[in-house]
């Protein structure tokens, strides 16, 4: 799987758009692109993927550049509950389905100032 | 509701005794996985299963024991063997087949301690 570039923190004040970069400069044709957050000593959250088309759904928006090697992912209306420490994940989709685990890194911590 | 079910949430261990933890999804996700987490790190993987009665290992399995003996379970063993099995597990799983670009979806992990 390609690897993945985050900043290591960001701030953001409650209310506002929060967009955290990703860059994937090494993504091939056939890898997806997954973001999931964890919020302290619980269990990562699934948030949003994409292959090549921008993406939205409840919880947020990914934008994939046109040449794939970087995304963003954005939170349109921050909250204090949106502290918490995302993860972007490049993964190839492997024989059988794709059942290979997730690298993780270090992820980005995305802190939501009041 | 539809999840995955860890339990315990905080599980101790003496020295030289094996601890099983417990991982239940309703989900009917064909493909179950077992993950380790260290302060301040990411995750890696420990074994993985894509169906019933077969499981492979990931990137630290060594002193680790799985099984899979029903779809919607995933018991993890950590053995004596694991000599710094102090860490937060977490189980998750995924779809298969056409949903192979499915997510994973993960419990709300145990915090394995030594005593």
């Amino acid at each position: 799987d390609a690897k993945t570039t985050q900043p290591t923190s960001m701030d953001c004040a409650e209310g506002r758009a929060a967009n955290l970069p990703c860059n994937h400069s090494t993504i091939s044709g056939n890898e997806y692109v997954y973001w999931y957050r964890q919020i302290h000593s619980q269990g990562p959250q699934y948030i949003i993927h994409g292959l090549k088309n921008n993406e939205t759904n409840e919880m947020a928006s990914l934008i994939i550049t046109e040449d794939r090697k970087s995304s963003t992912l954005i939170l349109p209306h921050a909250t204090l509950r949106d502290t918490a420490v995302y993860y972007c994940i490049v993964r190839v989709l492997g024989s059988g389905g794709g059942a290979d685990g997730l690298t993780f890194g270090k992820g980005t911590h995305l802190i939501i100032q009041p | 509701d539809g999840g995955i079910t860890q339990s315990p949430k905080y599980l101790f261990r003496k020295e030289g005794q094996n601890v099983t933890l417990s991982c239940e999804q309703n989900l009917n996700h064909d493909a179950m996985y077992w993950y380790r987490q260290d302060p301040g790190q990411g995750l890696r993987l420990i074994y993985y299963s894509q169906i019933v009665n077969d499981f492979q290992k990931g990137d630290i399995a060594e002193g680790y024991s799985v099984s899979r003996e029903k779809k919607e379970s995933f018991p993890l063993t950590v053995t004596s063997a694991q000599k710094n099995p102090t860490a937060f597990y977490l189980c998750a799983s995924s779809g298969q087949g056409k949903f192979s670009n499915q997510p994973q979806h993960f419990g709300d992990g145990t915090r394995l301690s030594i005593l």
